[in-house]
């Protein structure tokens, strides 16, 4: 299995472009989480999904950021209008659903630079 | 709601040294532990797991942990730390009652020394 993978792993942008950062879940997993992380706050939870339905969106921070999920192999989360505080790495990961013992496994990231 | 604490925000250690990162949790309830690694520009991966039976639980490259539930306690361990250990580490927590969200501490980086 190839992982969980992202795109892209880097993308710089200018304050007020829209940004769209896109994952690929490991197959058969049912979970799927996008956590960003920072020098400042850490590892914080954006959203998460089960069976491709939102099921914890309290950690996006404002109406700017939104996360889709159309089908079991494919999410994105978009920035609109992106601002230089959104630089940070952003990480996509997944999870079996089959039993509470399971780990989340996560891709390489997206860096992302917002000028 | 569930927080996680890691006691030391930068290790330094010389090779050979032996290590010990402390993790907090305040949830009652029954939990699932976990310790990532991250080492530098790469993503999270996992070193052990807890979920029932034996505290003490073995991880790879040498680590391990001890679930302590009296005191909320999963410290990570490693008798003989190497240059390559050199990384961050995040401990982690699912409240079981909370759902699938994992809580993720802040981090502590370490910093191995040749």
């Amino acid at each position: 299995d190839a992982g969980v993978i992202q795109s892209p792993r880097h993308e710089v942008t200018e304050m007020g472009q829209e940004v769209t950062l896109r994952c690929k879940p490991i197959s058969g997993h049912d979970y799927l989480f996008w956590y960003r992380q920072t020098m400042m706050r850490g590892l914080e939870l954006l959203i998460y999904f089960n069976n491709n339905v939102p099921i914890d969106d309290s950690g996006m921070p404002e109406d700017r950021f939104s996360a889709k999920m159309p089908n079991a192999s494919f999410s994105t989360l978009k920035i609109q209008p992106s601002e230089p505080r959104d630089s940070a790495v952003y990480f996509c990961a997944s999870r079996p659903g089959t039993g509470a013992y399971n780990e989340q496994f996560f891709g390489p990231g997206t860096r992302l630079t917002v000028l | 709601a569930q927080s996680v604490s890691q006691h030391n925000h930068h290790v330094i250690l010389s090779e050979a040294a032996s290590l010990e990162l402390g993790c907090n949790y305040s949830y009652g309830g029954t939990v699932n532990l976990f310790w990532y690694v991250q080492y530098p520009g790469q993503h999270l991966q996992l070193l052990l797991k807890y979920f029932s039976g034996d505290p003490l639980v073995k991880g790879i490259k040498g680590f391990e942990a001890e679930f302590i539930k009296s005191k909320f306690s999963f410290n990570l361990r490693k008798p003989s730390v190497q240059w390559s250990d050199t990384a961050e580490y995040f401990c982690a927590v699912n409240a079981l009652n909370y759902g699938q969200n994992f809580v993720f501490g802040p981090g502590t980086r370490l910093s191995v020394l040749p």
